[in-house]
């Protein structure tokens, strides 16, 4: 275990079901990330939250809703997506916005 | 813009033989480059990173060059094993507040 966890590790849902991810980290870290891996493409940052504020948001899609209650749980709300949004949806940690993150293990997404 | 180039996409070598992955990145400003390793089935785990203020850094069998001037790095494996076998990142810091990463380079090491 990195002291990210992530669950689920796994998830298929429909093009109209709503469901959530979740991240937690136990590192006292200030900034937690969402990152988005497709095959052959880069890491994709898709939302920062710097001491609980959203600092970034990639021009993401609103059918990604990201929500930090506290600087140790981060959630990504997902509803209507798309078959292209199958990804692998990682969440990470960090005490500084560009040093020493720490990843979780994923949540491999399918949408069908 | 901000963009990391990494080559190449995938790397075979064999047992004991040195691995090469090289990154290019466009910011002159960026001044951290770290590297992750991501196995099968895990999420990206830093392994080694360089500032702008030093040009080479080892770790046991890692090093990681800079050419600040070429901007571009490079992550060299010595006496390579299977248990190194995975994708490789590279990555570049974006002002102070981002890294964006390369597309990652599959490497294989056959025993």
């Amino acid at each position: 275990e990195t002291g990210v966890t992530q669950t689920p590790r796994h998830l298929v849902m429909g093009m109209t079901n709503k469901k959530s991810l979740k991240c937690e980290q136990h590192l006292g870290h200030n900034a937690m990330y969402w990152y988005k891996q497709s095959a052959k493409k880069p890491l994709e940052l898709m939302f920062v939250y710097n001491f609980k504020e959203q600092t970034e948001n990639n021009s993401v899609p609103s059918r990604f809703s990201p929500e930090c209650p506290n600087s140790s749980h981060l959630f990504l709300h997902l509803h209507t997506l798309q078959p292209e949004d199958s990804a692998l949806y990682l969440c990470a940690s960090s005490q500084d916005p560009v040093y020493g993150y720490t990843f979780g293990s994923g949540t491999r997404l399918t949408v069908v | 813009g901000e963009n990391v180039e990494q080559h190449p996409s995938t790397l075979s070598v064999q047992e004991g033989d040195s691995a090469v992955i090289k990154c290019t990145y466009s910011d002159s400003a960026s001044n951290y480059f770290p590297w992750y390793k991501q196995e099968l089935g895990k999420g990206p785990q830093l392994i080694i990173d360089i500032r702008s203020n030093v040009g080479e850094k080892k770790d046991q069998r890692i090093a990681v060059t800079l050419n600040k001037t070429a901007k571009h790095f490079s992550l060299h494996i010595t006496e390579t094993q299977p248990e190194d076998s995975a994708v490789y990142f590279c990555a570049a810091n974006f002002n102070t507040d981002k890294l964006i990463f390369g597309t990652g380079t599959r490497l294989q090491v056959f025993p």
